[in-house]
């Protein structure tokens, strides 16, 4: 039983596309995190929301949006899709401190 | 503001050597801090965390960190290195959930292990 679960792993689109990355977790954590990973490995919060409450959101262009429909889920929609989105995101879960992360969706738009 | 730094981009050693890898914190209040290894093409997993008491940590795989208060460092260290210790090594501090809880992490030290 995966705790936080990613779908798709790997993501190939053009630019222009729209895409959906879903996260899922079974830890019954109260708060879940989108990161983005770029080339460099810097991984950087983009946001975060806490029992289906967003609580942060980082400078992150107005194309991406999460939605959380619950608090066992935490999706992440990016429209009009750019070269420099290629990265790999990842979701986390936390309670009291204690995180776990997805295994990561590597996106690349060509 | 709150930030990690890892002052090593890279670093190589050879396999049964000892390893530290540095990471020094800028946190108002008392940090939570972590450590995480990343293999290549893989996610996050955790070696290890501070929360208070006993400023030695154990993690996984014979890892071990200090906290410093005086020196706002939270180094790992590991006595004798395996080549599959090769790795991108994370240190990170928690915010408090009152300001969100997220993690911020340091820009990563990459190990590599000769043989």
């Amino acid at each position: 039983d995966t705790a936080v679960s990613q779908t798709p792993k790997y993501l190939v689109t053009q630019m222009g596309n729209d895409k959906s990355i879903k996260c899922e977790q079974n830890l019954g954590h109260d708060t879940m995190y989108w990161y983005k990973q770029d080339s460099k490995k810097f991984l950087k919060i983009m946001f975060s929301y806490n029992n289906k409450e967003l609580i942060i959101n980082e400078t992150v262009p107005n194309r991406f949006s999460p939605k959380s429909p619950d608090k066992a889920h935490l999706n992440l929609h990016i429209n009009s899709l750019e070269l420099g989105d290629s990265a790999v995101y990842f979701c986390a879960s936390s309670l009291n401190y204690g995180y776990t992360f997805g295994s990561g969706t590597r996106l690349t738009v060509v | 503001a709150q930030s990690v730094t890892q002052p090593d981009i890279h670093i190589t050693v050879s396999e049964g050597a000892s390893l530290e890898l540095r990471c020094n914190y800028s946190y108002g209040a008392t940090p939570y801090l972590f450590w995480y290894v990343q293999s290549p093409g893989q996610g996050l997993q955790l070696l290890l965390k501070y929360f208070s008491g006993d400023t030695l940590v154990q993690g996984i795989k014979g890892f071990e960190a200090e906290f410093k208060r005086s020196q706002s460092s939270f180094n790992l260290r590991k006595p004798s290195v395996h080549w599959s210790d090769a790795a991108e090594y994370f240190c990170a501090v928690g915010e408090s959930y009152n300001q969100g809880g997220k993690l911020i992490f340091g820009q990563g030290t990459e190990l590599s292990v000769k043989p």
